[in-house]
């Protein structure tokens, strides 16, 4: 499978805990991008990676959430001392570089829902 | 900055008939516009995007939408459903050069019966 992975599936923390996610994107891939989902509404950008750097950071990203992609492989989504508002589906994708390639396509992860009790 | 509404949030149809769904954006930039799929418990899946030329694009699964610029619309039609495209439908816009960031409308629910 050369999709986007995203471990675990699902996570049920009890409030104040600190939980943290893994996405692979696709190995060409240079773009990363985190991306939040609740009931109800469309994923909401949160923010994303050019190679290792980190490039944007959504109002969204309060200072409990912090994004990683040590050496522009996978990344990682922290979220420190979880309340009940975070539980969501979060949803990361990727995409090439070059807008020309593929006109700017993302191809997303099955996402890890988040369960905060 | 860009926005983009889906008026209806839920669509039944019966099973073998057309269906539209409506997608609305707003930018002070040209934008690329997309649908996006997502079945229950899935991520999404591209549908089909736009990004220049013909204004009639054809997607997968059957699916077509067409970009009115003067309208700023981009609606998603299928001439005949099947229960298998029921889930949840989101159009999506980026601006050219705008780092792939996309924005989501809130959805519509298609929902298929026979």
């Amino acid at each position: 499978d050369t999709g986007v992975s995203q471990n675990p599936r699902h996570k049920i923390t009890k409030r104040g805990q600190n939980v943290t996610f893994r996405c692979d994107p696709i190995s060409e891939h240079n773009r990363l991008y985190w991306y939040r989902q609740t009931l109800g509404q469309g994923p909401e950008f949160l923010t994303y990676f050019q190679n290792e750097a980190q490039l944007e950071k959504s109002r969204l990203l309060s200072d409990r959430f912090s994004a990683e992609r040590p050496k522009g492989s996978f990344s990682t989504l922290e979220i420190q001392r979880t309340e009940q508002g975070d539980s969501a589906m979060y949803l990361c994708a990727s995409s090439p570089t070059s807008l020309a390639h593929t006109g700017a396509e993302a191809f997303f992860g099955q996402g890890t829902r988040l369960t905060v009790v | 900055a860009q926005s983009v509404t889906q008026l209806d949030s839920q669509v039944p149809v019966f099973e073998e008939a057309p269906v539209e769904l409506r997608c609305n954006y707003s930018s002070s930039v040209s934008v690329y516009l997309f649908w996006y799929v997502q079945y229950p418990n899935q991520g999404l899946q591209l549908l089909l995007k736009y990004l220049s030329g013909s204004t009639l694009v054809k997607g997968i699964n059957g699916f077509e939408a067409e970009f009115n610029k003067s309208q700023t619309s981009f609606h998603l039609r299928k001439p005949s459903v099947h229960i298998s495209d029921t889930a949840e439908y989101f159009c999506a816009v980026t601006p050219p050069g705008g780092g792939n960031k996309l924005t989501f409308g809130t959805g519509t629910q298609l929902k298929v019966e026979l």
